[in-house]
């Protein structure tokens, strides 16, 4: 029963380099979303994606790409990082839309510091 | 203004106590979600509601549609319920939730 499962769990990047966060998820879901948490402020999206092959924008988009070759992975990757990334990063998955009847499930976090 | 706001920010209380953790949106919504943030930072689904009332064991979660409105009730509560709740509004056409900041929640023995 692993759920949603993000990898690594902690790293510390320099200014410009660039990274990978892999998400993967085990139970079927189609959506996937990657959210930043930021102290003071609620979860923000970043990409989400409804089915494999497929991504689109959230609320802060910028300094981020995603993809979603398999169903189960959600990859969400930093470029050139800034200090401006240093965030909690959350995976998420559902069934369907975030309606009635459709729970989230979160990963456990991804802690990012860009030095 | 956020569209997801939560009150208090912070909340102490003895154990025993009955709690009540507020939430008002602004934005149109299919559903209402309360989630808890554990320490550790891993965050789990407790309610989902798009009317009325919903309760397990001694969480009892309510929403007032018309008034934009929801509370987080917690009964007899537990040290083993320090954690951060975080309501969330899921609009109906898109899937960009939006998260209010949470209430850092801590009872004391």
């Amino acid at each position: 029963n692993a759920g949603v499962t993000q990898t690594p769990k902690f790293r510390v990047l320099k200014t410009g380099q660039s990274m990978t966060l892999l998400c993967a998820q085990d139970m079927n879901h189609e959506y996937m979303y990657w959210y930043r948490q930021d102290p003071g402020m609620g979860l923000r999206l970043i990409h989400y994606s409804v089915g494999e092959g497929t991504t689109a924008k959230g609320e802060v988009p910028d300094g981020y790409n995603v993809s979603r070759l398999k169903k189960q992975n959600f990859l969400l990757g930093l470029e050139s990082a800034a200090p401006s990334q240093t965030s909690v990063y959350f995976c998420a998955s559902s069934y369907a839309a975030s309606g009635p009847g459709n729970t989230i499930y979160f990963g456990e976090g991804s802690w990012l510091t860009v030095v | 203004k956020n569209e997801v706001e939560q009150s208090p920010q912070n909340l102490t209380a003895q154990e025993g106590e009955f709690i009540t953790i507020n939430c008002s949106y602004s934005v149109g919504i299919s559903a209402l979600h309360w989630l808890q943030q554990h320490p550790g930072g891993g965050i789990v689904s407790l309610f989902m509601l798009s009317s009325g009332k919903k309760k397990h064991g001694r969480l009892i979660a309510t929403i007032n549609i018309q008034e934009k409105h929801s509370s987080l009730h917690i009964t007899a509560s537990h040290p083993r319920d320090s954690a951060v709740y975080i309501c969330a509004a899921a609009p109906p056409y898109n899937n960009d939730m939006r998260f209010g900041a949470g209430t850092r929640l801590t009872v004391k023995p």
